[in-house]
């Protein structure tokens, strides 16, 4: 099974509207990470986690990482075009960082105008 | 400041052949990671190094190797391909244990 779960798979939002995107692990995450990628291009690192509860938020875009630190959520403020694309949650699955980060397998946001 | 920069961008090659790729970190990143990503299986860790030394390897086979410099450039070099291998490979670049910054990413296809 899938050790990082994100849902939903895909999403279609009417411009304007909020949305959220969320990231479940069954183990405890001790660095979550949140890129985009554009289809075929290299990640965009959007937001770096760490501490259970920690929220960060650069315009628009909000992520939390819950006190458990199991789940992280991804959340879009009155969604844009340029807010398309995919968004893919990583983490470092052993303190220290070690056997590189583990992804979901990506939510596909597509805004409509 | 430069981002990652990856060579080439985009890479045909014949089953049986091998593929050299290679990676330029962001100047004062000293680790390099590399991942695959395809369809069915996504974002996959294959290795990463730091300061010339392998510290990890992903679930993949010998045919998948990799070398970093000393001024951490790195390249990764697949043997013998298999149609399989066709993927978008990715680097990575980081501080210590900081948000790692994703390269464009080298697009190979094995025919």
């Amino acid at each position: 099974s899938q050790e990082l779960e994100q849902s939903p798979q895909s999403l279609i939002v009417q411009e304007g509207k909020n949305l959220t995107i969320n990231c479940t692990s069954s183990k405890t995450l001790y660095g979550l990470y949140w890129y985009k990628q554009k289809y075929g291009e290299g990640l965009i690192f959007l937001m770096m986690l760490q501490k259970g509860g920690e929220e960060k938020s650069h315009e628009k875009i909000t992520a939390k990482l819950d006190e458990k630190k199991q789940q992280s959520s991804l959340h879009i403020t009155a969604s844009q075009p340029s807010h398309a694309g995919i968004y893919l949650c990583g983490a470092d699955m052993l303190e220290g960082g070690a056997d590189g980060l583990t992804f979901g397998k990506g939510t596909h946001l597509i805004i409509q105008p | 400041k430069a981002g990652v920069t990856q060579t080439p961008r985009y890479l045909i090659k014949t089953r049986g052949q091998q593929v050299t790729l290679s990676c330029s970190p962001i100047s004062g990143h000293r680790s390099v990671s590399w991942y695959q990503q395809t369809p069915g299986q996504g974002l996959q860790f294959l290795f990463e190094y730091f300061s010339e030394t392998q510290r990890n390897k992903g679930n993949f086979p010998g045919r998948f190797s990799g070398r970093q410099f000393s001024n951490s450039r790195s390249e990764m070099n697949v043997s013998t391909l298999e149609l399989g291998d066709s993927a978008l490979y990715l680097c990575a670049s980081s501080l210590v244990n900081t948000e790692a910054f994703f390269g464009q990413g080298t697009r190979l296809t094995v025919v």
